[in-house]
């Protein structure tokens, strides 16, 4: 089984600051990560995702993320926030050998001032 | 691209109703998936199907059971509702149980009184 915890609920930041939401996760077998996106009144949809090779993604919206297995992290970054990046974030896991199930965090909700 | 649609964005129903909770996706995904999310919760799967009149429990089914007869479609169904089901139901679809990626509906607000 997996579990995701999201260290933070919410995030407050402003526009053009850089920020860092934080995911850990543990897991017995080896994993796959996702970072979601919320925006307002909308469903989720993908940002980007760690499947293998290289430990720094690229996302969608100019967003990154690094897995780092010994620490058990997956922390999402962003070098300058919009207003646009309002929303709320979830990072999930999913076992290799979980076909399809993806355990997601509680969300952090990142809101971004002028 | 793909869509995936739910049948109400919101729904209020009275203690003991039959509540049918509809999404219908059209890519011709074999995986549906049905979702809770409440604040603070994240999301939690409820049920999940991975063909035709094919499920699997998720991590919260009581008080719930799902129905799909086509492969577009996957019906979840409150037998009798309860105020502690209300919440924000999403679904959604992938491709099959290699997918990587699984692609939502907009939700369904569900308000029980």
């Amino acid at each position: 089984a997996q579990s995701v915890t999201q260290l933070d609920s919410q995030v407050p930041v402003f526009e053009e600051a850089p920020v860092e939401l934080r995911c850990n996760y543990s897991s017995s077998v080896s994993v796959y990560l996702f970072w979601y996106v919320q925006y307002p009144n909308q469903g989720l949809q993908l940002l980007l995702k760690y499947l293998s090779g290289s430990t720094l993604v690229k996302g969608i919206n100019g967003f990154e993320a690094e897995f780092n297995k010994s620490q058990t992290s997956f922390h999402l970054r962003k070098p300058s926030v919009h207003i646009s990046d309002t929303a709320e974030y979830f990072c999930a896991v999913r076992g290799k050998t979980s076909y399809g199930k993806l355990t997601f965090g509680q969300g952090t909700i990142l809101t971004v001032h002028p | 691209d793909v869509k995936v649609t739910q049948s109400s964005r919101y729904l209020v129903k009275r203690t003991g109703e039959k509540v049918f909770l509809e999404c219908v996706q059209d890519m011709d995904h074999e995986n549906m998936f049905w979702y809770r999310q409440d604040p603070g919760l994240g999301l939690r799967l409820i049920y999940f199907s991975y063909d035709v009149k094919m499920k699997e429990k998720g991590d919260i089914p009581e008080g719930y059971s799902v129905s799909r007869e086509k492969k577009e479609r996957f019906s979840l169904i409150l037998e009798s509702a309860s105020t502690n089901q209300t919440s924000m139901y999403l679904c959604a679809s992938a491709f099959d149980r290699v997918a990587y990626e699984q692609y939502f509906g907009p939700g369904t607000r569900l308000t029980v009184t």
